[in-house]
């Protein structure tokens, strides 16, 4: 079975902090990607990666960043936390884009005060 | 862009009863996949159809692929009490990317 793991269930932040949300997964999949889901919003793509340092723009990127330095891990970074930012971050991967099935983490519940 | 309607939004059922739920597009897909989310855990995938027409089950769940490719239908057989969460499509477009939709929530009652 896919094992995607996200470094942490909960974190609270305050404002202004450089948030990073770590993600790695075990099965040798070429694409990452990261997903915010909030309430009546459902999930939102932030970025996606499908190759070692490639990334894509999602639909929501603005105040984030990513890194992908190895196959396994891909990086989300708040640059400068905002209260907007409180959400829930879901990581995923998947063997090929062309519409593969995507393996999520269990999410980090991020909290801005 | 591309987006998907999903409904109902929320179920109220009683347990033993069976569950319907579908989404619908504007666009074709030429992937549908279909998620459970249970509270404070990532979406686990529960079916994935890639042919119009498939109907393909998992134990108690059945998920087809509509034969216009706009929509797809998950049904639930006898629900049970493990069986809340919130469940997602998924439909994935031309561009290799998948659209997801905003969910139903699913509560049983025993």
């Amino acid at each position: 079975d896919v094992k995607v793991t996200q470094s942490s269930r909960y974190l609270v932040k305050r404002t202004g902090e450089k948030v990073f949300l770590e993600c790695v997964q075990d099965m040798d999949h070429e694409n990452m990607f990261w997903y915010r889901q909030d309430p009546g919003l459902g999930l939102r793509l932030i970025y996606f990666s499908y190759d070692v340092k490639m990334k894509e723009k999602g639909d929501i990127p603005e105040g984030y960043s990513v890194s992908r330095e190895k196959k396994e891990r891909f990086s989300l970074i708040l640059e400068s936390a905002s209260t907007s930012q409180t959400s829930m971050y879901l990581c995923a991967s998947s063997l090929v884009y062309d519409n593969s099935p995507l393996h999520f983490g269990n999410g980090t519940r991020l909290t801005v005060t | 862009g591309q987006q998907l309607n999903q409904s109902p939004q929320s179920m109220f059922i009683q347990e033993g009863e069976d569950v319907s739920m579908n989404c619908t597009s504007s666009s074709i897909f030429n992937t549908w996949l279909w998620y459970k989310q249970e509270p404070g855990e990532g979406p686990v995938l529960l079916i994935a159809l890639y042919k119009a027409g498939e109907l393909t089950s998992n134990g108690r769940l059945t998920a087809q692929f509509g034969i216009t490719r706009k929509d797809s239908f998950l049904n639930i057989s006898a629900s049970i009490p493990s069986d809340v969460g919130i469940y997602f499509c998924a439909g994935g477009g031309s561009q290799g990317n998948l659209i997801f939709g905003k969910g139903t929530k699913l509560s049983v009652k025993p």
